[in-house]
């Protein structure tokens, strides 16, 4: 067990700029989760993989926001014309089926 | 739609001593899981204990136990004989049994142990 790995773990752009971040699940796991956690804040809901196939998308993930699973393995966010409001830290999680979650290091994104 | 409340923003135990954390939750599901993950200061969210909502017996990991009141939807975390690497800020999260069992957390506790 390598545990869910994240990548990068900062980064930093200007506003209108697209950013994508990396997850690699643990692997045996076939679900993946997206979450965002803003300062002082618990973790919030972003999307969700079983296996290749996105099944559920939040209400926070405008249509700037876009994520893939291909192949069921890895997943990667982007963000397209990112805002202030898009700073946060971005944290993928994987289970298997409904056991409980793993979660990563996350990823911090910060908006000039 | 589900919600968690962590009514206690910060908290703070002397070393080897007892805290309890509290949270209360809303939801019409009768079968759901519910959880208290840990978040050291820069560091990943890690599992501290799983209580499934159709076992009445209270679930325990070592010093970490619940006491899970499901008519009054409460949920509490007792940490016993508190460490200094206990310092972390303590989610609850609520998690449906069916559909994409992601997780719904509360705004969280900063607990510290004090030397």
């Amino acid at each position: 067990d390598t545990g869910v790995s994240q990548d990068p773990r900062h980064k930093i752009t200007k506003r209108g700029q697209n950013v994508t971040f990396r997850c690699d699940p643990i692997s045996e796991h076939n679900r993946l989760y997206w979450y965002r956690q803003t300062l002082g804040q618990g973790p919030e809901f972003l999307t969700y993989f079983q296996n290749e196939a996105q099944l559920e998308k939040s209400r926070l993930l405008s249509d700037r926001f876009s994520a893939e699973r291909p192949k069921g393995s890895f997943s990667t966010l982007e963000i397209q014309r990112t805002e202030q409001g898009d700073s946060a830290m971005y944290l993928c999680a994987s289970s298997r089926n409904e056991q409980p979650q793993h979660f990563g290091d996350g990823t911090r994104l910060s908006i000039l | 739609a589900q919600t968690v409340t962590q009514s206690q923003p910060e908290m703070s135990v002397q070393e080897a001593e007892t805290v309890t954390l509290s949270c209360t939750y809303d939801t019409s599901e009768n079968n759901y899981y519910l959880f208290w993950y840990k978040q050291p200061p820069s560091r990943q969210m890690i599992l501290v204990i799983r209580q499934e909502a159709y076992k009445q017996q209270n679930a325990t990991e070592n010093r970490f136990s619940v006491n899970f009141q499901k008519a009054a939807k409460s949920f509490s975390l007792k940490i016993s004989d508190s460490q200094l690497g206990d310092t972390a800020m303590y989610f609850c999260a609520f998690m449906r049994s069916t559909g994409a069992n992601n997780l719904f957390f509360g705004t969280g506790t900063r607990l510290t142990v004090i030397p």
